[in-house]
């Protein structure tokens, strides 16, 4: 199995809604990411999973916050988030140490109204 | 610390060659590249870790001149299916530890 799967494909929330993203690899990489792509922009990093340990934390929003359950799973929840937070999310994997390429998943489609 | 990535866009008949271009003006330690079509994820072409390594992928092929700090990336004979965007990408050290930031990406179009 070389996929990542992420679910939902789609989702539509309010300002003031709780949800959460779910990605899922089992290639048996030990490092997982989430990414945020805005239209016609490059994917841009927001947080790191080594070991299920966070590892790094970009200065993103406290209403994103990241859950690694185990070494297979991936959770990005989602509380109070801005129109402007629309975008693309991508989760991603990798060996451990990066030199070996990041497998995408196919993302979450967001749209905060 | 973003790569800067030329051309901005390319259009192709099928068969024709191009390349894109990755540089920065901090070091590189290694280059990765993806390709990316509409509505799809990213999906991983090579990586480079040495200067002066050289790599292939079918008709993909790609260079590292880590002291100019440069990566290039070489798509020979192209088809259809080369057509969508290209990112390279590349780690560096901040205050919150190993990040990695993609280039602004090459638009790709490959017409019959």
């Amino acid at each position: 199995d070389t996929e990542v799967t992420q679910t939902p494909k789609h989702l539509v929330m309010g300002m003031t809604n709780k949800k959460s993203l779910k990605c899922e690899q089992h290639m048996g990489h030990r490092a997982m990411y989430w990414y945020k792509q805005k239209a016609k922009k490059p994917p841009e990093l927001m947080f790191v999973y080594s070991y299920e340990k966070l590892s790094i934390n970009e200065s993103v929003p406290s209403r994103f916050s990241p859950e690694c359950p185990n070494s297979s799973l991936l959770n990005l929840h989602l509380h109070a988030l801005q129109p402007e937070d629309s975008a693309l999310y991508l989760c991603a994997s990798s060996r451990q140490g990066g030199g070996y390429g990041y497998t995408f998943g196919s993302g979450t489609r967001l749209t905060v109204v | 610390q973003q790569p800067v990535q030329s051309p901005q866009a390319v259009i192709l008949r099928e068969g024709e060659d191009a390349v894109i271009n990755c540089s920065s003006s901090k070091a590189l330690y290694s280059v990765h590249w993806y390709r990316q079509k509409h509505g799809e994820a990213p999906v991983f072409l090579m990586i480079l870790l040495k200067g002066g390594e050289q790599k292939g992928h079918e008709k993909i092929s790609a260079s590292f001149n880590e002291k100019k700090q440069q990566s290039s990336l070489y798509l020979t004979a192209s088809q259809l299916s080369y057509s969508g965007t290209y990112f390279c990408g590349t780690p560096f050290l901040n205050n919150y530890g190993q990040n990695f930031v993609f280039g602004p990406g090459t638009r790709l179009s490959v017409l019959p």
